[in-house]
């Protein structure tokens, strides 16, 4: 069963907008990370909160974290054509393996 | 530093043929993983490694063998393709485990059973 809900499922915006998505999950959590896919290739990996931290920022990109209400958010802000891709929430935890969200579609339109 | 290498990109099988996809990392790192991904389902667990000559089975198992006789490898074995087994495989690693770590994508490989 699948953790991580993401929230929308695509999100078409212009270049130089900002570009918010949100995560939901289920269970408690030790961490939860952000990856982007572009189309046709394998996941990388963007950034990673702790269930202690509650924002953190890695250049145009900023992550919060609400343990109380089983959420985060990834904001990319000032977005450009190269961000365009699918985005995937993924949780860890202690004794249990990674659990994906099935994504979010990001196009930024030029 | 190649990271995560899967072999082959790209598999087209006819059913009940079999095949095993190869799966290799050189960042030494303990955890492998084997996903498939299917339009609209995410990532889905097929099986997992925490060592060499460790698995354990994912959300997905049925159909697949894997095995892990060395830290950088992992295969996926498939030994009577079924057409549900169309999809996209991924192979990750990752050095803690989902407790700390990330993981670490290959670039995928799309298999079609006919």
């Amino acid at each position: 069963s699948q953790q991580g809900e993401e929230d929308p499922q695509a999100l078409s915006i212009q270049e130089g907008e900002n570009a918010t998505m949100n995560c939901s999950y289920k269970t408690s959590i030790n961490n939860l990370q952000w990856y982007r896919q572009n189309s046709g290739r394998g996941l990388v990996h963007l950034i990673l909160i702790r269930s202690n931290e509650r924002e953190k920022h890695s250049g145009r990109l900023r992550v919060t974290l609400d343990t109380s209400k089983k959420s985060s958010s990834l904001l990319i802000t000032a977005s450009r054509a190269a961000d365009t891709a699918s985005y995937f929430c993924a949780t860890g935890n202690y004794g249990q393996n990674f659990v994906f969200g099935p994504g979010t579609r990001l196009s930024v339109l030029p | 530093n190649a990271g995560v290498t899967q072999t082959p990109k790209f598999r087209v099988l006819k059913t009940g043929q079999s095949m095993t996809l190869l799966c290799a990392q050189d960042m030494n790192h303990e955890y492998m993983y084997w996903y498939r991904q299917d339009p609209g389902m995410g990532l889905r667990l097929i099986h997992y490694s925490v060592g060499e000559g460790t698995t354990a089975k994912g959300e997905v198992p049925d159909g697949y063998n894997v095995s892990r006789l060395k830290k950088q490898n992992f295969l996926l074995g498939l030994e009577s393709a079924a057409p549900s087994q169309t999809s996209v495989y991924f192979c990750a690693s990752s050095r803690t485990g989902a407790n700390t770590g990330e993981l670490f994508f290959g670039e995928g490989s799309r298999l079609t059973v006919l």
